[in-house]
């Protein structure tokens, strides 16, 4: 059983380019989050989705982030014009539930990352 | 805002040597608490969810406690294997998203 699948695992833009990662849950789930991981820095949860919709992105920068979860295909966030502030590895999310505290169901499983670097 | 502070920030022991890792949190109406493994290049792979005050959870040399303000995952006689960066995060009522501390970067010498 396929876990969580990260592609590319590392990218390379120069700056004012585009970046596209791509993330496709486990099976059977289609909860997904995205979270960025800065040097020295922790985890920090950027933007939660189901099939087709946005659910919470409270944690997205305002401008250049976006992120979609189409109904067929992987989820995908992109970030335009990027910055060198932008490096960093992204790490994609996914769980079976989110409402079901107490079974487990609600346990984010992660995957390898994308490592992002800027010049 | 939710908080989690993780200490030490870095440790090192002995193989065999057993030791603690403390994750203190604050945040409103708790959902779970989660402990997560990290090693240099990969994504976390996750070790266990704990829900309420008094729980405690098993895995090989891995236990991991929770109180009301923080959780401890104790390590017994730890392996090289065991070394890695422990990761705890929580979940608050109402939220979505996962708010990690920052580590602890844990280095097991054979």
């Amino acid at each position: 059983n396929a876990g969580v699948m990260q592609n590319p695992r590392h990218l390379v833009r120069r700056r004012g380019q585009e970046a596209r990662l791509r993330c496709s849950p486990m099976k059977g789930h289609s909860h997904v989050y995205w979270y960025r991981q800065l040097p020295e820095e922790g985890l920090k949860f950027m933007v939660y989705l189901q099939k087709e919709n946005i659910i919470d992105e409270s944690g997205m920068p305002k401008e250049r982030f976006s992120a979609e979860f189409p109904k067929e295909g992987p989820s995908i966030l992109r970030i335009q014009q990027v910055v060198r502030g932008d490096s960093a590895a992204y790490f994609c999310a996914s769980s079976l539930n989110v409402g079901t505290s107490g079974l487990g169901t609600d346990t984010q499983y992660f995957g390898p990352g994308t490592r992002l670097t800027v010049l | 805002e939710d908080q989690v502070t993780q200490s030490p920030e870095a440790l090192r022991l002995q193989e065999g040597e057993s030791s603690s890792l403390n994750c203190s949190y604050t945040v409103s109406g708790l959902r779970g608490l989660f402990w997560y493994r990290q090693d240099p290049g990969k994504g976390p792979e996750f070790l266990f969810t704990l829900y309420s005050a008094g729980e405690e959870k098993e895995k090989e040399r891995l236990k991991a406690t929770l109180t009301k303000k923080e959780s401890f995952l104790h390590i017994t006689a730890p392996k090289p294997e065991d070394s890695a960066t422990y990761l705890c995060a929580v979940r608050r009522g109402g939220a979505d998203g996962l708010t990690f501390g920052k580590g602890t970067h844990l280095i097991i010498q054979p």
